[in-house]
């Protein structure tokens, strides 16, 4: 059954330098996405990305953070200088399609990187 | 703001008893719902999605759709102590939006 993946599956950083997360999202879907959850609260959005572009992104999506798709297959999400609360459990997720329209709009989600900045 | 909210519960039931979570939603202009299991430290799993009002059933699950009331809810039948998660409602407006969730945990 296809499925998202994510690498790594944990990753500790210090405070200040860069992290890139991977996800290869399911093959046939057009829409992607990076959630995280910090422990304890609930999942929240940061961006939405669809033809190589960013289709929406929160307010926690700030500057620090910026998102690619560097080949055909990966997405990645970069956060440029860490700070202590970016520690959380960050999701990609897919789906054929975003709003409306034809096609399945079920996302399914990666089993996350954990990310621990100290 | 575009609001989800779950009783954050324990629901506690009893093996073999029926469970029933419910969800509200602020955006009357969301199309898609869906319902999600979370075990602890792990991600989001789907388990069903509803687009039109009434219930829809898939094996020993219910959605239930109300979009006049702007409210669906999850019957678990017959729980068993694997069910045992966080279940979070998901409203699509666009993106997803996602509640708190209800912890339930099924005593044997």
């Amino acid at each position: 059954e296809p499925e998202v993946t994510q690498t790594p599956s944990h990753q500790v950083t210090q405070m200040g330098q860069e992290v890139i997360l991977r996800c290869v999202p399911i093959s046939n879907h057009l829409y992607f996405y990076w959630y995280r959850q910090i422990l304890g609260q609930k999942v929240e959005f940061l961006v939405s990305f669809y033809n190589n572009e960013i289709s929406e992104k929160s307010e926690i999506f700030d500057d620090q953070f910026s998102v690619e798709r560097p080949d055909g297959s990966n997405f990645t999400l970069k956060i440029r200088s860490t700070k202590l609360e970016d520690s959380a459990m960050y999701f990609c997720a897919s789906s054929e399609v975003n709003w409306g329209g034809y096609g399945n709009t079920e996302a399914f989600f990666g089993q996350g990187t954990r990310l621990t900045v100290v | 703001q575009k609001e989800v909210e779950q009783n954050s519960g324990p629901l506690s039931v009893p093996e073999g008893a029926i469970a029933s979570l419910n969800c509200t939603y602020s955006d009357r202009v969301s199309q898609s719902f869906f319902w999600y299991r979370q075990y602890s430290g792990k991600s989001p799993e789907l388990i069903m999605s509803i687009y039109s009002n009434g219930d829809k059933e898939d094996g020993r699950f219910t959605a239930q759709l109300n979009k006049a009331s702007q409210y669906v809810s999850l019957l678990i039948r017959d729980s068993q102590p694997s069910d045992s998660a966080t279940y979070l409602c998901a409203v699509n407006a666009g993106k997803l939006i996602f509640g708190q969730g209800t912890t339930l945990q099924v005593k044997p």
